[in-house]
């Protein structure tokens, strides 16, 4: 089983659904978790931590089960800018050393 | 602050050659990566530092070496360039005390053919 697993997608949505990623983490040890939005051709931007509690950024909306070891985003009202690739990062027991990235989710939003 | 800076931004070597990928980042981090990001795949971790003068392996070192003589710079050094070293290279950084957040340099390109 691999440490962080997505779907690579793509997931191909029309503007203003709501669209939801999972990511499953392999390290029950695990203490930190992410979402990054990378866009094409360019490096990686943290888009959201993810927090025991779950927590919102306007659109975003980000929650932890940590007793089946997911995370997951929640996008709403999606917008064209919100094309991108969604990484999801996990910090392991190790410390930062231990730095995960998952292959990341494609979406493309549609007019 | 300028963040975190990479040059060069593109590269094509030939096989066997050498290289020095240069990151600086002027946030007075204390950790500083470098990651390498193949088309469908996530980033992978080749080297860290945790601080000036103190580096570690991550999870494909093989035909990289690293150096951390400062705070802010970071260099990749590639001996012998093999074509599985094309890749895109990210060097990343980040304080290590309040927050968690990678800051990246916006990647170079390497082609070795």
């Amino acid at each position: 089983r691999k440490e962080v697993e997505q779907d690579p997608g793509p997931f191909n949505v029309p503007e203003g659904a709501t669209v939801a990623f999972n990511c499953t983490y392999s390290n029950s040890a695990s203490q930190s978790f992410f979402w990054y939005r990378q866009d094409c051709r360019k490096e990686p931007k943290l888009l959201m931590s993810v927090y025991s509690s779950g927590n919102e950024d306007g659109r975003f909306t980000a929650q932890l089960n940590r007793a089946s070891q997911y995370i997951s985003l929640l996008i709403r009202d999606s917008k064209l800018s919100d094309s991108a690739t969604y990484l999801c990062v996990v910090n392991g027991a190790g410390g930062y050393q231990k730095v995960t990235f998952g292959i990341g989710t494609k979406l493309q939003v549609i007019p | 602050n300028a963040g975190v800076t990479q040059t060069p931004k593109f590269r094509i070597l030939k096989i066997g050659q050498s290289m020095t990928l240069q990151c600086t980042q002027d946030m007075n981090h204390n950790y500083m990566y470098w990651y390498r990001q193949d088309p469908g795949m996530g980033l992978k971790l080749i080297y860290y530092s945790v601080g000036a003068g103190i580096t570690d392996k991550g999870e494909v070192p093989n035909g990289y070496n690293v150096s951390r003589s400062t705070t802010e710079d970071f260099p990749l050094r590639l001996e012998l360039a093999a074509p599985s070293q094309t890749s895109v290279y990210f060097c990343a950084s980040t304080s290590g005390t309040r927050s968690y957040e990678q800051y990246f340099g916006p990647g170079t390109r390497l082609t070795v053919t």
